[in-house]
């Protein structure tokens, strides 16, 4: 069965690092989209992507963020410069149609 | 803007006993999903419910939408160690979000003790 994939698994950066977050959704998927989780708390949506171009995005998603589809299969989150705040559990997610969401296992981001 | 309020928030149970975990909307729900997640893993679709009555079944797991869309329940049936982990409800098309955007209830941690 197809599922998104996630690498790397954990990532620890020093604060004011670049960090670049890979996904690989399902193949015949055509929306994207990134979601966080810091620990104890909610899952929150970060950003979504139709049409190689963001369709919404959250409050969250502010300059330090940027998404991109550099090729037909990854689809990847950029930090700039990482605060201790971002420290979390990033998930990628893939849908079809505008409905049904497939997560990706996560990746553990750890800013010191 | 209001958003998804699950009940309990944790659950203990012996296996084999059925127990139902709550997700409520204080508005009209377009879609509304169920997840499972393993402490520190992804999150695993379990059910999407659309329409006002609906009720999905999957092995053990049943889940209900409210006739007002407005409320959904996740029911399981003499559960299993396997059952356990944490149950999420989630919601698009609500709380002036648009498009396809997730938002998330807190989530309910479920216990099953052999």
């Amino acid at each position: 069965e197809p599922e998104v994939t996630q690498t790397p698994s954990h990532q620890v950066t020093q604060m004011g690092q670049e960090v670049i977050l890979r996904c690989v959704p399902i193949s015949n998927h055509l929306y994207f989209y990134w979601y966080r989780q810091i620990l104890g708390q909610k899952v929150e949506f970060l950003v979504s992507f139709y049409n190689n171009e963001i369709s919404e995005k959250s409050e969250i998603f502010d300059d330090q963020f940027s998404v991109e589809r550099p090729d037909g299969s990854n689809f990847t989150l950029k930090i700039r410069s990482t605060k201790l705040e971002d420290s979390a559990m990033y998930f990628c997610a893939s849908s079809r149609t505008e409905e049904t969401q497939y997560f990706g296992p996560g990746t553990r981001l750890l800013v010191l | 803007s209001q958003e998804l309020e699950q009940s309990p928030q944790s659950l203990i149970v012996q296996e084999g006993k059925n127990l139902t975990i709550n997700c409520t909307s204080s508005k009209t729900l377009y879609g509304l999903y169920w997840y499972k997640q393993k402490y520190g893993e992804g999150l695993i679709f379990l059910m999407m419910l659309q329409k006002g009555g609906e009720e999905k079944s999957h092995e053990k797991i049943t889940a209900k939408l409210d006739e007002k869309k407005q409320q959904s329940s996740l029911h399981i049936t003499a559960s299993q160690p396997s059952h356990a982990g944490i149950y999420l409800c989630g919601a698009n098309g609500v709380f002036g979000t648009s498009g396809s955007r997730l938002t998330f209830g807190e989530g309910t941690q479920l216990t099953v003790n052999p």
